[in-house]
């Protein structure tokens, strides 16, 4: 089956600092990449979608200086977290779509960042 | 605003018998519903999905059930295995949003030996 690897799958930085986490998918190419936020206990909320070779969609309260997005391939999409906060410490999972409207997502294992 | 809710954030099961985990939503525009699968620090499986043309779909031991007119879905699972418990997240797709998904809170499964 579709395969999306996510890396890396545990962080922990510093605040202040950057920390980007890259989604790649493994056996097919991804039009379409999204990147979405979990917090203990809660749903998965959706923080951006992006399109090969084009600007990210943000959703609505999130700060996209903030969260930088870059999907400069259909293999390969980044997030950076910059200028982290420990309100920012999270779990972030990626996931990738093959086709159309309808297919179900393909998701990376997640990364857990903590920021100290 | 959660268009995708699941009330129970729990549920617990003996072994052999039926699980039945319940989502429920509220923008009419959403009509493809899917179930995902996840343990902890991993991402979420995909598990079966249902068209808002059918009614029920079913995968083996995994049933989704859709009322539209209530806008409730159901997941069935039988029989029940210890190897189930997870969180279940309900989630939703539109015409309008492609394949961008608006998932539930999520219920954590246990299946008891």
């Amino acid at each position: 089956g579709a395969v999306v690897s996510q890396h890396p799958s545990r962080v922990i930085c510093k605040s202040g600092t950057s920390v980007k986490i890259e989604c790649r998918s493994l056996d097919f190419q991804a039009t379409t990449m999204f990147w979405y936020r979990q917090f203990p206990k809660q749903s998965l909320m959706l923080m951006a979608t992006s399109n090969e070779g084009s600007k990210a969609t943000y959703e609505q309260g999130v700060e996209k200086d903030k969260f930088l997005i870059n999907h400069a391939s259909l293999t390969l999409s980044t997030l950076t977290v910059t200028s982290a906060h420990p309100e920012d410490s999270s779990f972030y999972i990626c996931s990738a779509s093959t086709t159309g409207m309808g297919s179900p997502l393909h998701f990376g294992n997640g990364t857990r960042l903590t920021v100290t | 605003d959660q268009q995708v809710k699941q009330n129970s954030p729990s549920l617990s099961v003996q072994e052999g018998r039926i699980s039945i985990l319940n989502c429920d939503y509220t923008n009419s525009m959403f009509d493809y519903f899917l179930w995902y699968k996840k343990y902890p620090a991993e991402g979420p499986t995909f598990l079966i999905s249902i068209s808002s043309i059918k009614d029920k779909n079913e995968d083996g031991r995994f049933t989704v059930f859709l009322n539209k007119s209530a806008k409730h879905l159901s997941l069935h699972i039988v029989p029940s295995q210890p190897g189930d418990s997870a969180v279940y997240f309900c989630a939703a797709s539109g015409e309008t949003s492609g394949s961008r998904l608006t998932f539930g809170e999520g219920t954590q499964l246990t299946v008891n030996p």
